[in-house]
């Protein structure tokens, strides 16, 4: 059973960064990617970017690039997303998502959300 | 980046009506589109992928249909469990997903 397994709520001052992590137990790590989408309160869902740990090839939403970083260790199974220069408007549940087979952006497996508190 | 719009953006229905929601894409994204049901609090979940594909597990009221530019959401015969709100998605290019509609009982 695939599972993702997010970090825990952060609470960040505007201009700080943030990282999440999410722990993917099941399947074969590398034969996926792993997307991180975003949603802000009351709002639809924002894809940010993917990372393609087989290449460690990473995509980035162009609203994002230059301010987000997403990669992955392999020997741990983890995907990582790190947003800096944060500010009010990136208050959102972030949730990491896996691919439903191989590098095709259907998303299968969905983590918990991580819910990500941007205020002074 | 291809813009996927949505309507209509909320409605409601009684238990056991039939449920079209549309999906228009900017640009001929052929069959790359996928649909996912979300429920307050929680991750949403893929319904179809491909247009029409139903995903293992989801219940065969639901359907997808289009191609090219439009797309469609059909759940036939509204249950309460179906109370959500519903996304496209395309993934011809970079993934963005439609604003959601919300599904509602009367």
């Amino acid at each position: 059973q695939v599972q993702l397994v997010q970090s825990g709520a952060e609470v960040k001052n505007p201009g700080s960064s943030v990282k999440v992590s999410c722990k993917a137990s099941g399947g074969t790590f590398s034969s996926y990617t792993f997307s991180w989408v975003r949603q802000a309160p009351g709002h639809g869902l924002e894809w940010m970017g993917k990372i393609i740990p087989i290449f460690d090839i990473a995509n980035y939403a162009q609203k994002f690039q230059g301010r987000l970083t997403i990669n992955a260790d392999k020997s741990t199974t983890t995907a990582y997303m790190e947003l800096n220069s944060l500010r009010s408007e990136d208050t959102a549940v972030y949730y990491c998502a896996r691919t439903r087979r191989g590098m095709t952006d259907i998303f299968g497996p969905w983590g918990q959300g991580t819910l990500v508190t941007v205020s002074s | 980046d291809i813009q996927m719009t949505q309507s209509p953006s909320s409605l409601s229905a009684s238990v056991g009506d039939g449920v079209t929601i549309t999906c228009q894409a900017s640009q001929d994204i052929r069959n790359f589109v996928n649909w996912y049901q979300q429920k307050p609090g929680k991750a949403p979940k893929l319904l179809i992928y491909d247009a029409s594909k139903l995903e293992t597990g989801v219940p065969s009221r639901f359907s997808g249909s289009g191609s090219e530019t439009h797309f469609a959401l059909t759940i036939n015969s509204l249950q309460p469990e179906d109370i959500a709100t519903y996304y496209c998605q395309q993934y011809a290019t970079l993934p963005t997903f439609g604003p959601g509609t919300i599904v509602d009982i009367k």
